[in-house]
């Protein structure tokens, strides 16, 4: 166990549809990261969070959206859903964002399973 | 340009065989770090490893060995006596300098057969 939690574990919608997957950081981590996993694509870094401000992006659809709340948890928001969404979605935490001259471990939830129909 | 390459796609092998799995890694940083997950049939991402680039001492953790060579860009793998329950998939990452995007291989799926 990371000690990162997702939920829900399971989710199926219907395209056109938005969801809200939510994330909590392993205790004393400031970042939160969020990953799409797809067959076809592999584990793509979507956005990153430290201490409540964006810090970095990836190849973030502008459908999609996050934000990290003063409590440090994380939303992931999915908009106008497509077939294509279906993936999981994976959310790391670490103790920092950048800087401090290092790069820090991520440690992985147990994911979130985005099913569309 | 930052990039990881896992060749094997999947291996297949028997119980208590060795097996090696390979990660080349491409980057134009001098300071980086190299990670390992395993993600078993359950799906969760599991920590194995991370080593920094300078650090180019091989490393062993029971079955487990890392085998670092910055001459050749690579961040090999070996599972010792292979067990049912080290089949998963494995992915090699690539982390940038102060700098926390990950770049993820495309992972080896293992199968170890009883």
């Amino acid at each position: 166990d990371s000690g990162v939690t997702q939920t829900p574990k399971h989710l199926i919608t219907a395209t056109g549809q938005r969801v809200t997957l939510r994330c909590s950081p392993r205790s004393g981590d400031l970042s939160v990261y969020w990953y799409q996993q797809s067959l076809d694509q592999g584990l793509q870094f979507l956005i990153q969070y430290y201490n409540g401000e964006e810090r970095a992006k990836g190849n973030i659809l502008e459908r999609f959206s996050a934000q990290q709340f003063p409590d440090l948890h994380s939303e992931l928001n999915l908009s106008s859903l497509e077939l294509g969404d279906s993936a999981l979605y994976f959310c790391a935490s670490s103790v920092r964002g950048s800087g401090g001259g290092a790069t820090d471990t991520q440690y992985f939830g147990p994911g979130t399973r985005l099913t569309v129909l | 340009a930052q990039k990881v390459t896992q060749a094997q796609t999947e291996i297949s092998v028997v119980e208590k065989e060795d097996v090696t799995l390979d990660c080349v890694y491409e980057t134009r940083d001098t300071t980086y770090y190299l990670f390992w997950y395993k993600q078993p049939p359950s799906g969760e991402l599991v920590f194995l490893i991370r080593r920094n680039s300078f650090d180019e001492q091989n490393e062993i953790s029971g079955r487990y060995s890392w085998n670092f060579q910055k001459s050749t860009s690579s961040f090999n793998f070996t599972i010792t006596a292979s067990q049912v329950v080290d089949s998963a998939v494995y992915f090699c990452a690539l982390g940038p300098y102060n700098f926390n995007k990950f770049y993820f291989g495309s992972g080896t799926k293992l199968n170890v057969k009883p």
